[in-house]
């Protein structure tokens, strides 16, 4: 059980267009989805927590009009990178916090380049 | 200071042998952890999370959290070269309407030798 999925699990876009990245929870709800953007060799970092039903809230520094977080449903979250430049591309993951004793599920990720 | 705070390794172990992952944290309203492990190119995935004090075992695995000391560790018994990945330590040291977001550490990498 709680099985997060994300698609698609790779894109290559040119610089200027928008791409969309969607999170699906499978077989639970969630109120409430993280999105994070990991560089090479680097950690995670928390870039928005998606709210069902509302605005998302962003972390300090991502612009919330570039990255547009929609959260429709109760199993739905999508990521909009907009205009997206080279410096967008890396790796986005999407998480949800699944019931008890599953922790935190992660989506099998996003590999953006812009090229 | 970073919230979460780990050693960024490479740790290298032998095969059988045991491996310890450790993790410092500055929150002392954090109330749960989390260890995940990461391969290169794949998003990670939950070994085991800890909120008490004390010992927690699963399998090869066991996590301990000293709350006081606001330290948290992963050892892997009987290493093998499959558990070589990156570990990531994460806390959620803030609530936000019901759920909590969690931050992560930089993540040690661990290599097993056979």
């Amino acid at each position: 059980g709680a099985v997060v999925s994300q698609h698609p699990s790779r894109v290559i876009c040119k610089s200027g267009t928008s791409v969309k990245i969607e999170c699906r929870s499978l077989d639970f709800q969630a109120t409430t989805m993280f999105w994070y953007r990991q560089f090479p060799k680097q950690s995670l970092m928390l870039m928005a927590t998606s709210n069902e039903g509302s605005k998302a809230t962003y972390e300090q520094g991502v612009e919330k009009d570039k990255f547009l977080i929609n959260h429709a449903s109760l199993t739905l979250s999508t990521l909009t990178v907009t205009s997206a430049h080279p410096e967008d591309s890396s790796f986005y993951i999407c998480s949800a916090q699944a019931p008890a004793n599953y922790g935190y599920t992660f989506g099998s990720g996003t590999r953006l380049t812009v090229v | 200071q970073k919230e979460v705070e780990q050693n960024s390794g490479p740790l290298s172990v032998p095969e059988g042998a045991i491996a310890s992952l450790n993790c410092t944290y500055s929150d002392r309203g954090s109330q749960s952890f989390f260890w995940y492990r990461q391969y290169s190119g794949k998003s990670p995935e939950l070994i085991m999370f800890i909120y008490s004090n004390g010992d927690k075992e699963d399998g090869r695995f066991t996590a301990q959290l000293n709350k006081a000391s606001q330290y948290v560790s992963l050892l892997i018994r009987d290493s093998q070269p499959s558990d070589s990945a990156t570990y990531l330590c994460a806390g959620n040291p803030s609530k936000i309407q019901g759920a909590q977001k969690l931050v992560f550490g930089q993540g040690t990498r661990l290599t097993i030798n056979p």
